[in-house]
């Protein structure tokens, strides 16, 4: 398995332009979760699914974020409008739901965001 | 979730076992102690988990106290590919994949 992926690897934008990430999970995984990581505030969990299904957002930001799960395979982070204080690297993770349960995420390389 | 304490840095010598202490002394019983570990630039990356009984497998061991108040992550033989964050985290598994709270974690540093 190629594992976590996602993409782009890195993204340079201005300021008020719109951003999307892009995350395919491991196939067969059930869980899928958004994480952001800067200096300051460390590696925050932002929102996360259960088969298709967002369980728990309370970590978005604000209303400029939005992430959708479509299937199983694809997930998208989206930031509309994005502001400088958005830079951060984004990772994608996810995790297979089994017995016993294991708390096993499995995280992407990420992508790197700069807001200008 | 409990919170946990972790030293902010450590360092160690290539091929001597590192030993990487956590504080989690508000823990419930029916929460589990993980370990990540993040290096440079990359995702973090499971390690191991444990509840009451030590465990261990092929990348560390897993030693917690009788009261599970603390616990210890051991490296072993430690080379400069250990050199990472180690995140400590208390999390429930009983109610499916729970969110994970990564703190701040300890800068382990490998010496040649």
């Amino acid at each position: 398995d190629a594992g976590v992926i996602q993409s782009p690897r890195h993204e340079v934008t201005e300021m008020g332009q719109e951003v999307t990430l892009r995350c395919k999970p491991i196939s067969g995984h059930d869980y899928l979760f958004w994480y952001r990581q800067t200096m300051m505030r460390g590696l925050e969990l932002l929102i996360y699914f259960n088969n298709n299904v967002p369980i728990d957002d309370s970590g978005m930001p604000e209303d400029r974020f939005s992430a959708k799960m479509p299937n199983a395979s694809f997930s998208t982070l989206k930031i509309q409008p994005s502001e400088p204080r958005d830079s951060a690297v984004y990772f994608c993770a996810s995790s297979l739901d089994r017995v016993p349960r294991v708390n096993e995420q499995f995280f992407g390389p990420g992508t790197r965001l700069t807001v200008l | 979730d409990a919170k946990t304490t972790q030293p902010p840095s450590m360092d160690c010598a290539e091929g001597r076992a590192a030993n990487l202490p956590c504080n989690h002394s508000t823990i419930s019983g029916n929460e589990y102690v993980y370990w990540y570990r993040q290096i440079h630039s990359q995702g973090p990356q499971y390690i191991i988990h444990g509840l009451k009984n030590n465990e261990t497998n092929e990348m560390a061991s897993l030693i917690i106290t009788e009261d599970r108040k603390s616990s210890t992550l051991i490296l072993p033989h430690a080379t400069l590919r250990d050199t990472a964050v180690y995140y400590c985290i208390v999390s429930r598994t009983n109610f499916g994949n729970e969110k994970l709270t990564f703190g701040t974690g300890t800068r382990l540093t490998i010496i040649p």
